[in-house]
């Protein structure tokens, strides 16, 4: 069983509309929680980041964490073209393995015009 | 300020070859992480080093991968002898001290193809 489940998609949506991406996970010691977003032959970049559980909001964008049902999500409001990428979920358990990610599969979203 | 570097950017080598990957951090970065993506899956952790000394190599596949970080400055990961199902996208991503949210900045990656 993968520490960190994500469904791959592809999730395709109408610019404007609302987008929800979630990835549960198994290890309870995750502390930390992030959304990095990928373009095509580029490498992941950080969207937002969270420690333990709740809610945070940057602009469009709102991450959860729900360390009672193990489970994270990403919503994005009023989503546009340029959102269209591969979204990932990353988690870490801190302490002497804070540098160690464990990712999420990947969500590829695709937001047309 | 510049990122993440990576070099090559794609590599094609045949099974059997030596593989030497390479990685320049963001400036002032004292942690330097490589993680590998293989076809269809999630990127996987590799190993950690803050400045020149492995932190956590608890992701490391098997003795044919070798990194190293002398002087605390640039990588190398070198994959001797490559087989096929080393193939894949390797990232290298840098961060700053610890006790700043552990954003870690990633690189382009290097695409090796093991023929």
């Amino acid at each position: 069983q993968k520490e960190v489940e994500q469904d791959p998609g592809p999730l395709s949506v109408p610019e404007g509309a609302i987008v929800s991406l979630n990835c549960t996970y198994s290890n309870s010691a995750f502390q930390y929680f992030m959304w990095y977003r990928q373009y095509s032959r580029k490498g992941p970049e950080l969207l937002m980041y969270t420690y333990s559980s709740g809610n945070k909001e940057d602009g469009r964008f709102t991450a959860q964490v729900d360390k009672s049902s193990k489970y994270i999500s990403l919503f994005i409001r009023d989503s546009q073209p340029s959102d269209s990428a591969t979204y990932l979920c990353a988690m870490s358990a801190g302490g002497t393995s804070y540098g160690k990610l464990t990712f999420g599969q990947g969500t590829i979203l695709t937001v047309h015009p | 300020e510049a990122g993440v570097t990576q070099f090559p950017s794609h590599s094609v080598i045949e099974k059997g070859q030596t593989v030497t990957l390479r990685c320049d951090p963001i400036s002032g970065h004292d942690n330097l992480y490589w993680y590998r993506r293989v076809m269809g899956k999630e990127i996987k952790f590799l190993l950690h080093f803050v400045k020149e000394s492995k932190q956590d190599e608890s992701g490391m596949p098997n003795n044919r991968f070798l990194a190293e970080r002398t002087g605390g400055t640039y990588s190398t990961l070198k994959v001797q002898p490559a087989e096929l199902e080393d193939s894949g996208v390797y990232f290298c991503a840098s961060s700053q001290d610890r006790l700043v949210h552990n954003e870690q900045f990633f690189g382009p990656g290097t695409r090796l193809t093991v023929l």
